[in-house]
C-alpha cells in the first residue's frame, strides 16, 4: 500500500509565478491536510479538505492561496503570483474516513514539496 | 487557542545515552498528544500518540512518552539512543472535536555523537 505522495518533491518558481503542488492520499483515504513548513519552524495547519469539500480553510492565507479535492485525481494546492515568503516545505497528510467530531484519525503524512522562490 | 512548546531547539548525546525530549502545551482540556520524528529531506513519521487511559505510552523504535496533566507536558524519552535516531522531532496537538488538524511545535533537532 503506498504511502502519501507528493509532487513535485522540488519547485522554484519565479516571483509572479503560479505553483501547484499536487498530493494523492493513500488509498482509502479521502481525507486531506495541507501544512506549511517555514525554515526553522513547525509545520502550521493550512486546510483541511474531503472530497470535493473544504472542511476547515482557517491556516490558509486569504489571498493568492487556493486549495482543491476533486472527485477524481490529486488534491492541489495552488498559490498564485508566488513571493519570495513563500518559500517552504509544503506537507501534505491523509486520513480515513468515519471517526466523530470527538474523535481523531490518524494522519499521515508525504515527504513534502519543496517551494523556492527566486 | 491551543499552543504547543518545545523548549529546547538543539540536543546533543552520546549513542547509548538516554534521551528525553520536552513539550508542552497549552489547552484547557486534555488535547490528543502526538510525537513525529522528521528526518532530512523526509515526511513526519508518527512515534506515538495519547488519547486517553494510561499516561505512559510506548511507540515506535523504542520511544515513550509520559502524559503530566499537572505539567501540561509530554515529555519523549528513549533510555539508549542510536546513531540512527539523529533527526528532528515534533510534538504535536489535536483538538477534541476540533476538525483533526494538528498543531506542531516548533521541533527539537537530535545531534548523536558516536
Amino acid at each position: 500500500n503506498a504511502g502519501v505522495m507528493q509532487n513535485p518533491r522540488h519547485l522554484v518558481r519565479r516571483r509572479g509565478q503560479e505553483a501547484r503542488l499536487r498530493c494523492s492520499p493513500m488509498k482509502g483515504h479521502s481525507h486531506v491536510y495541507w501544512y506549511r513548513q517555514l525554515p526553522e519552524e513547525g509545520l502550521k495547519f493550512m486546510v483541511y479538505l474531503q472530497k470535493e469539500n473544504i472542511i476547515d480553510e482557517s491556516g490558509m492565507p486569504k489571498e493568492r492561496f487556493s486549495a482543491e479535492f476533486p472527485k477524481e485525481g490529486p488534491s492541489i494546492l495552488r498559490i498564485q503570483q508566488v513571493v519570495r515568503g513563500d518559500s517552504a516545505a509544503y506537507f501534505c497528510a491523509s486520513s480515513p474516513p468515519g471517526g466523530t467530531a470527538n474523535s481523531y484519525n490518524e494522519q499521515f503524512f508525504g515527504p513534502g514539496t519543496r517551494l523556492t522562490v527566486l | 487557542a491551543q499552543s504547543v512548546t518545545q523548549p529546547d531547539i538543539h540536543i546533543t548525546v552520546s549513542e547509548g545515552a538516554s534521551l528525553e525530549l520536552r513539550c508542552n502545551y497549552s489547552y484547557g482540556a486534555t488535547p490528543y498528544l502526538f510525537w513525529y520524528v522528521q528526518s532530512p529531506g523526509q515526511g513526519l513519521q508518527l512515534l506515538l500518540k495519547y488519547f486517553s487511559g494510561d499516561t505512559l505510552v510506548q511507540g515506535i523504535k523504542g520511544f515513550e512518552a509520559e502524559f503530566k496533566r499537572s505539567q501540561s507536558s509530554f515529555n519523549l524519552r528513549k533510555p539508549s539512543v542510536h546513531w540512527s535516531d539523529a533527526a528532528e522531532y515534533f510534538c504535536a496537538v489535536g483538538v477534541p472535536g476540533g476538525g483533526n488538524k494538528l498543531t506542531f511545535g516548533t521541533g527539537t533537532q537530535l545531534k548523536v555523537e558516536l
